[in-house]
C-alpha cells in the first residue's frame, strides 16, 4: 500500500509557542491530503483538507488562523499550530488518498505544557 | 448525514473468530474501509470493499456489507493477541473529496489468551 510518513511522532512545547508537524506521501503524490484530531477514547475528527497549490478548507469550528496548514508541494502537507495551549493538546494524524484508499501517517502526539 | 455507529467493546478468547460491527446512515456511500489503530500509533488500512459488493475475504479477514440494511461486518478469524486494538469503520460518500472519510468511534478489540 502507499506510504504516508508524518514527523514529528512526539512534541511537547510550552504554552504560546509554535509547532509543525509534517506529512509527506513518500511513494506517491497527493493532490489532497487531510488533517484530523483524535482525542482519548474518540473517533477521529476532520480539521481541515489540504489542497496542492490554494488555500486549505477548514471544517466548521476549526480556527484557521490557529491551525495553518502549508500544502507547497504534491507530497508535503504541513500543519502549524500556532500560540499553542494546553487544550491543544492532542493526537494529529494525516492522510492522503489514493486509488486504493486512504492511508494514515504515524501520527503526532502533541503536548503543550 | 454521514453517521457511522459501532460497538465500542468486544473481547473474544485466542483462536475464537471476532465479528465487529458497524452501520452507517449515507446510502450514497463509494467504499467502505475497516482501520486498525494499536496504541499510540496512526491507523493501518486493514481492507475496504467498494459499496456494490458483498462480500471481501483477505486472508484471515472477512467483510460482509448489507447495503439495504446500511451494516458493514469484519470477521477476523482465529484471534491473535496482536489482534487486540481499536478497530474504526469508516466510509467515503459520494458528495465528498475523495479521501475524506468519516468514522465511526471504533471497537476496543481485546483477545484474552
Amino acid at each position: 500500500g502507499a506510504v504516508v510518513s508524518q514527523h514529528p511522532s512526539r512534541v511537547i512545547c510550552k504554552s504560546g509557542t509554535s509547532v509543525k508537524i509534517e506529512c509527506r506521501s513518500l511513494d506517491f503524490q497527493a493532490t489532497t491530503m487531510f488533517w484530523y484530531r483524535q482525542f482519548p477514547k474518540q473517533s477521529l475528527m476532520l480539521m481541515a483538507t489540504s489542497n496542492e497549490g490554494s488555500k486549505a478548507t477548514y471544517e466548521q469550528g476549526v480556527e484557521k488562523d490557529k491551525f495553518l496548514i502549508n500544502h507547497a508541494s504534491l507530497t508535503l502537507s504541513t500543519l502549524t499550530v500556532t500560540s499553542a495551549h494546553p487544550e491543544d493538546s492532542s493526537f494529529y494524524i494525516c492522510s492522503a488518498a489514493t486509488g486504493q484508499g486512504a492511508f494514515f501517517g504515524q501520527g503526532t502526539r502533541l503536548t503543550v505544557v | 448525514g454521514e453517521d457511522v455507529e459501532q460497538s465500542l467493546f468486544l473481547s473474544v478468547r485466542e483462536g475464537d473468530s471476532s465479528v465487529i460491527n458497524c452501520t452507517y446512515t449515507d446510502s450514497s456511500s463509494t467504499y467502505l474501509y475497516w482501520y486498525k489503530q494499536e496504541p499510540g500509533a496512526g491507523l493501518q488500512l486493514l481492507t475496504y470493499i467498494f459499496s456494490n459488493m458483498d462480500m471481501k475475504q483477505d486472508q484471515r479477514l472477512t467483510v460482509l456489507l448489507n447495503k439495504k440494511d446500511k451494516h458493514l461486518s469484519l470477521r477476523i478469524a482465529d484471534t491473535q493477541t496482536g489482534d487486540s486494538a481499536i478497530y474504526f469503520c469508516a466510509e467515503s460518500i459520494r458528495s465528498s473529496t475523495l479521501g475524506r472519510l468519516y468514522f465511526g468511534r471504533g471497537t476496543q478489540l481485546t483477545v484474552w489468551p
